[in-house]
């Protein structure tokens, strides 16, 4: 299956603030989708990162809140914008992937952001 | 919107017993996934369930996707110290749609 780099693995930023976080992937996939979970949580889908053309949020999402890019079919970006002590989560890209018998989506290991 | 609920919420168990935790929806789904997450790493894919009735192992793992298509279980055999995790289900409507996922089991082990 395909691996997945995440990038930073967790920073600390000041409230009012942006952050970038990288996701890069060693092999050509269809879909990739950004998570956020919060502390002691499940998963919540953020938005599917659509390559060439702008992702599709889930309800509660935004844009202009979080920005995503995916140029090609190995990475995208997710940025946190003008943060506050809220957006305080793990911060997880996936991607589907196919190999053996298991067809599901591999998660890089997440970003662990707080805003102070 | 769609929604799993999972049960338990947590298990304390003595290592060499068996655990079993299950996922329950409103809605299908066309798969069911089983992740097991550790202290700051991503999900990991345990199991994928396909079709309606599939039991599939993995090693000691074992799940089934419910005849219905709207609930699932996983068991774990023999439990050891290793299993400590958060445990995952995530139903996906469509290949390649979004997963929504449960709530975890958090699973301690004793050993």
């Amino acid at each position: 299956s395909a691996v997945i780099s995440q990038k930073p693995s967790r920073d600390i930023c000041q409230r009012g603030t942006s952050l970038t976080i990288q996701c890069q992937v060693d092999s050509q996939v269809t879909m990739m989708f950004w998570y956020r979970q919060q502390p002691g949580q499940s998963l919540t889908l953020i938005a599917t990162a659509n390559q060439g053309s702008e992702a599709t949020y889930e309800s509660g999402f935004v844009i202009d809140k979080f920005p995503i890019s995916r140029p090609n079919l190995t990475f995208s970006t997710l940025t946190v914008s003008n943060m506050s002590p809220e957006d305080s989560s793990i911060y997880l890209c996936s991607a589907s992937t196919s190999g053996s018998n298991l067809y599901g989506y591999t998660f890089g290991s997440g970003t662990r952001l707080t805003v102070v | 919107g769609q929604q799993l609920n999972q049960s338990p919420q947590s298990m304390f168990i003595q290592e060499g017993e068996d655990v079993s935790m299950n996922c329950t929806s409103s809605s299908i789904f066309n798969t069911w996934l089983w992740y097991k997450q550790d202290p700051g790493e991503g999900p990991v894919l345990l199991i994928a369930l396909y079709k309606a009735g599939e039991l599939t192992s993995n090693g000691r793992l074992t799940a089934q996707f419910g005849i219905t298509r709207k609930d699932s279980f996983l068991n774990i055999s023999a439990s050891i110290p290793s299993d400590v995790g958060i445990y995952f289900c995530a139903g996906q409507s469509n290949q390649g749609g979004k997963l929504i996922f449960g709530q975890g089991t958090e699973l301690s082990v004793k050993p």
